[in-house]
């Protein structure tokens, strides 16, 4: 089945330790996209790629960082700059709409990473 | 700039009960508009979209939502709820050209028996 992985479910990190969460999609899905959720805060975009070896910041990029090295994989690595990175970490995919609908692009969700930092 | 509001955090209802999640947007063009649900400790999945035609929209397990371009709203309704439907319950918007999917901040609906 079609679908996308998030590894690992769960993850603790001592300060000052980057760490990186894997998402890979054989959806065959262009876009790919990583969200962070934090309770009562919805979900924000923290980057996004719509094509191989490009990616661009979201809302909150700050102390993270991306890879689109390959169509299927976009790796997040939660760096030490970032001040309070315990949160559920979301990626997603798309397929890129053009023409008429542009901009509707439907996501499809892994089940999250649960980083918690200690 | 596009935003959304989602003023109920919480939202009890009885089994059998309708519901009505709220949903209104800020934004300065044609909108598209998204309602995606999560269950407990899961991603979240696709319930049901406006992105143009028929204002009334229909997901495949009862909930509907109506796109009112007047009030700049798209709340999401349910007749009769069930045990199952517990999950939050978030409203998304974007416009035409722009990938990024701004999201509202949850509607969490707990079903009583």
């Amino acid at each position: 089945d079609g679908g996308i992985t998030q590894s690992p479910k769960y993850l603790f990190r001592k300060e000052g330790q980057n760490v990186t969460l894997s998402c890979e999609q054989n959806l065959n899905h262009d876009a790919m996209y990583w969200y962070r959720q934090d309770p009562g805060q919805g979900l924000r975009l923290i980057y996004y790629s719509q094509i191989v070896n490009d990616f661009q910041k979201g809302d909150i990029a700050e102390g993270y960082s991306v890879s689109r090295e390959k169509k299927e994989s976009f790796p997040l690595t939660v760096t030490s700059a970032q001040k309070n990175p315990t949160a559920f970490y979301l990626c997603a995919s798309s397929i890129v709409r053009t023409g008429v609908i542009s901009g509707a692009n439907v996501l499809t969700f892994g089940a999250g990473s649960r980083l918690t930092v200690l | 700039a596009q935003s959304v509001t989602q003023l109920d955090s919480q939202v009890p209802v009885f089994e059998e009960a309708p519901v009505e999640l709220r949903c209104n947007y800020s934004s300065s063009v044609s909108v598209y508009l998204f309602w995606y649900v999560q269950y407990p400790n899961q991603g979240l999945q696709l319930l049901l979209k406006y992105l143009s035609g028929s204002t009334l929209v229909e997901s495949i397990n009862g909930f509907e939502a109506e796109f009112n371009k007047s009030q700049t709203s798209f709340h999401l309704r349910k007749p009769s709820v069930h045990i199952s439907d517990t999950a939050e319950y978030f409203c998304a918007v974007t416009h035409f050209g722009n990938e990024k999917l701004t999201f509202g901040t949850g509607t969490r609906l707990t079903i009583i028996p």
